[in-house]
């Protein structure tokens, strides 16, 4: 079984909608992340956490909201969704060491 | 303005040489410097990280080195194989104790290993 999962893999959704991305880990560890990617720009932060009491804002937070309901679960919310948000989304997990391991991603388009 | 930078949007490079992937960053707190592979459709798995403390690392046969001064490191792959072929990123975090504000990424590299 795969350590970082996200759901749903693909998701096709309109302007407006409220959506959310779910992500769950078998790690272990307590930091996690959320990023972009977009083609050609690498990828971006948009939220990270520490553990479940702890969310900080990163990169390009604008748009997002997160909630870490456990330390193994962390969810990405897009309350209104708009087209510019059309992207590629990872999620993430590190410990102390500093390597981070990603999950599969979502492929999310809103038309 | 982008932080870390790789330069060289895509690179061919025979089966059997070496591929050296290329990348700068800017900002000196820097400390900590990852580099991932990504495939099709999967995430970004880690391949070889590097410490500011260190100059060199190896891991089979990956080897990243890093030049402070001059704020550029490089990715080697010696032999290149068939299933090298993928985009590489660069990502930089100014916390080695674990990357807790998340990785700067660069925008990539696309490998391209030819028979």
């Amino acid at each position: 079984d795969a350590d970082v999962t996200q759901t749903p893999r693909n998701r096709i959704t309109k302007t407006g909608k409220r959506i959310m991305l779910e992500c769950s880990q078998t790690k272990g560890h307590d930091r996690m992340y959320w990023y972009r990617q977009d083609p050609g720009l690498g990828l971006r932060l948009i939220y990270y956490s520490f553990d479940v009491k702890d969310i900080n804002k990163g990169e390009i937070s604008d748009g997002y909201s997160v909630s870490r309901q456990a330390q193994a679960k962390f969810s990405l919310s897009l309350e209104s969704a708009i087209p510019n948000q059309t992207a590629l989304y990872f999620c993430a997990t590190s410990d102390y060491k500093g390597e981070q391991y990603f999950g599969p991603g979502t492929r999310l388009t809103v038309t | 303005d982008q932080q870390v930078k790789q330069n060289s949007p895509s690179l061919s490079v025979q089966e059997g040489r070496i591929s050296i992937l290329n990348c700068d960053y800017t900002n000196s707190m820097f400390d900590y410097f990852l580099w991932y592979k990504k495939y099709p459709a999967e995430g970004p798995t880690f391949l070889i990280s590097i410490s500011s403390i260190k100059d060199k690392n190896e891991d089979g046969r990956f080897t990243v080195f890093l030049n402070k001064s001059a704020k550029h490191l490089s990715l080697h792959i010696v032999p290149s194989q068939p299933g090298d072929s993928a985009v590489y990123f660069c990502a930089a975090s100014g916390d080695s104790g674990g990357g807790a504000d998340g990785l700067t990424f660069g925008k990539g590299t696309h490998l391209i290993i030819q028979p």
